[in-house]
C-alpha cells in the first residue's frame, strides 16, 4: 500500500515557484519524508528530506506540516529542466507511488 | 566520487532464459537496495540489503527472482525463466545505512522476447 498521496500531474510556469503537495496521513514518528525526482530514462534523484522541521537546500525548499501528515515542496525558481516526475515518499516502506509529473512551460 | 552503476544497461533475452544484472553501490554504502519500474509507474521495491544480508526481500515477486551480495558491496540480481511481464527497468540503490539518503544507479533496462 502507497503511504503517500500526490497529484498524478501539475503544470508551472518556468521561472515561478512550483509547490508540490504529498499527503502521508499515517506517517509514524520516526519517518523521515524524502523527496526525489525522475528526469525520463534516468534514476531518480534525491532532492531533499526531512522530519520535523522545513528544510533547505540548493536545490529546493521542504516545508512539512506541523501534524507531519502533508508537506509541500517548492522550487523557488522553476525551469525547464525541472520537468520530471517528483516522488515523495515516506520511509522504512520504501514505496515510491506514481508521483507528480510536473511539467515546467516555457 | 562515483555513483552507483550498473551493468548491463540494456538486456534483451528471450523468454525462459536466466539473466544477471549487476549493481556497484557506492564506496562505504552498506544499504543496497533492487527495485523495479515499469513503464508509466513508480519504483517498486524488491529487496534491501544491509551489508551481506538481505534484510527485507518482501518485494519480491515469486521465486523466480533471487539476489545476492556476497563481500557487502557489488549485488547482483538473479532472473530464472523469465517471462515477458519481467520486462521492466530494474534499479539499484545505495545508502550508508537503512532510511538514509538512496543514491540511484541508471537502471538496467530488460526485455524479454
Amino acid at each position: 500500500d502507497a503511504k503517500t498521496t500526490q497529484p498524478p500531474s501539475m503544470d508551472c510556469a518556468e521561472g515561478r515557484a512550483a509547490n508540490l503537495p504529498c499527503n502521508h496521513s499515517t506517517i509514524s514518528g520516526n519517518e523521515y519524508v524524502y523527496w526525489y525526482r525522475q528526469i525520463h530514462s534516468q534514476g531518480p534523484q534525491y532532492i531533499i528530506h526531512g522530519l520535523k522541521n522545513n528544510e533547505t537546500n540548493e536545490m529546493a525548499s521542504l516545508i512539512i506540516t506541523e501534524d507531519r501528515k502533508s508537506s509541500t515542496l517548492i522550487l523557488p525558481h522553476a525551469t525547464l529542466r525541472d520537468t520530471a516526475v517528483y516522488y515523495c515518499i515516506v520511509t522504512q516502506k520504501l514505496v515510491f507511488g506514481q508521483g507528480t509529473r510536473l511539467t515546467i512551460n516555457p | 566520487g562515483a555513483g552507483v552503476s550498473q551493468t548491463p544497461s540494456n538486456k534483451v533475452t528471450e523468454k525462459g532464459k536466466y539473466v544477471e544484472l549487476r549493481c556497484d553501490p557506492i564506496s562505504g554504502h552498506t544499504a543496497l537496495y533492487w527495485y523495479r519500474q515499469s513503464l508509466g509507474q513508480g519504483p517498486e521495491f524488491l529487496i534491501y540489503f544491509q551489508g551481506t544480508g538481505a534484510a527485507d526481500d518482501s518485494g519480491l515477486p515469486n521465486d523466480r527472482f533471487f539476489a545476492v551480495r556476497p563481500e557487502g558491496s557489488v549485488s547482483t540480481l538473479k532472473i530464472q525463466r523469465t517471462e515477458r511481464g519481467d520486462s521492466a527497468v530494474y534499479l539499484c540503490a545505495s545508502s550508508l545505512g537503512y532510511q538514509e539518503t538512496q543514491y540511484f544507479g541508471p537502471g538496467t533496462r530488460l526485455l524479454v522476447l
